[in-house]
Order: C-alpha cells, then structure tokens, then sequence
C-alpha cells in the first residue's frame, strides 16, 4: 500500500513568509503527526490530528498551526517564518493515534529560511 | 529539558560486531518505548518497540531491553552490517500520549 507523501519535497522562503506543508497519511489511518527535526534537537513534536480534530499539540509558537481534512489528508503552516525554522518537517500517521503503536513517517519537507 | 537523551552523538562498530546505541529517560510515567532508523534523505522508520511490562524485545538481528528502574534502554544489533549505517532514534511515551524522541545516534558500520 501507498506510503505517506509529503509535499514540496524541498523548498526556500524568506523571512517573514509564509509557508504550507502537505501530508496525505496512509489509507485508513486517522491520525497525522507532525515533527521538526534540526541538528542535535532529534524529533520535536508539533502537533497531532485525529479525525479533523487537533488532539495533542507540543510547545512551539502559535505561528505553526495545522489542520486536517475528512480524507485525513493533513497541512501545516507556518507564518512570519523566522531563520530559525529552517528545517526538516516531518509527517508521520498511524492508525489509533501517536503514542499507541508505530508511527510510519513520510520523506519529509526540508524548508530553508534566508 | 530533555526527557529522552542519547548521549552518544556517534558510534562505530566493525561489521560483524555488536552494535549497542543506548538511551536514557526522565519522566517515569514513559511505558512505550519505540526505536526508529533514518536513512539521509528518507523518513524514520520503524525498528522495534518494547512496552514496560517487558523488560526484553527480539526481532532478527534487532534486540532491545529496557531497564525501569534505571530509566534505561538499549538497542542491539548483532551482527553488524554495513547496510546499518544510519541514525537511530528512540522514542518514548506515556502510552496514548506523544511520542518525546531523543537526539539521535549516527551509527557507522566499517567494512
């Protein structure tokens, strides 16, 4: 079956931007994750969605917000985007929710800031 | 304040060997414990998990124990291959809740 896709592979903004991040989980499951990853900060959680609603959330600013879709299909965006937000976005899904079982990760979204 | 902390950026082993990528814990409430690999340019994926009723998980070549009392645990691998190369992530949670992942280990298998 489909993996997880993430959408743009790659891209760069500058500062102040705004920036969308696409995530279309695998069929059947309900629950999409998102998590950034820079040099030495390993995984740090942003948010989780289950069936359109946003269940859990982790502690970054309120310029990253999220939404999900009734396909589950899921967007992150980013406002007045900061030189410190470059980095690798990273969406996972999974079928109960984070936390619960093993999360299946997409390729991710790198995003540089100048 | 890092709840999940592997404490060696990097480790090498020659192929063949036993590889061991350990990784410590905080917060007590953690009962599910996951480890994942990543490829550059690829997403993590997932290698084993253990839950805190067990204290020992064995697939293949991948075995993990977990200390509770500790806040320990740890990743094997044996034997090494050069194909294991990557960075190894462990993950914890209070079950149902987010996953805290730590930093990461970069593991090189040498031929």
């Amino acid at each position: 079956k489909a993996g997880v896709t993430q959408t743009p592979r790659y891209l760069i903004k500058t500062r102040g931007q705004q920036v969308t991040l696409s995530c279309s989980p695998i069929s059947g499951h309900r629950s999409v994750s998102w998590y950034q990853q820079t040099p030495g900060q390993g995984l740090q959680f942003l948010f989780e969605y289950f069936s359109e609603t946003q269940r859990n959330k982790g502690n970054f600013p309120g310029r990253f917000s999220g939404r999900q879709f009734s396909n589950s299909r899921s967007e992150m965006n980013v406002s007045t985007l900061e030189l410190g937000d470059s980095a690798l976005y990273l969406c996972a899904s999974s079928l109960l929710g984070v936390g619960t079982g093993e999360l299946f990760f997409g390729e991710g979204s790198r995003l540089t800031v100048l | 304040d890092q709840q999940v902390k592997q404490n060696s950026p990097s480790l090498s082993v020659q192929e063949g060997r036993i590889s061991i990528l350990n990784c410590d814990y905080t917060n007590s409430m953690f009962d599910y414990f996951l480890w994942y690999k990543k490829y550059p340019a690829e997403g993590p994926t997932f290698l084993i998990s253990i839950s805190s009723i067990k204290d020992k998980n064995e697939d293949g070549r991948f075995t993990v124990f977990l200390n509770k009392s500790a806040k320990h645990l740890s990743l094997h691998i044996v034997p090494s291959q050069p194909g294991d190369s990557a960075v190894y992530f462990c993950a914890a949670a209070n079950y149902g809740q987010n996953f805290v992942f730590g930093p990461g280990t970069r593991l090189s298998v040498l031929p």
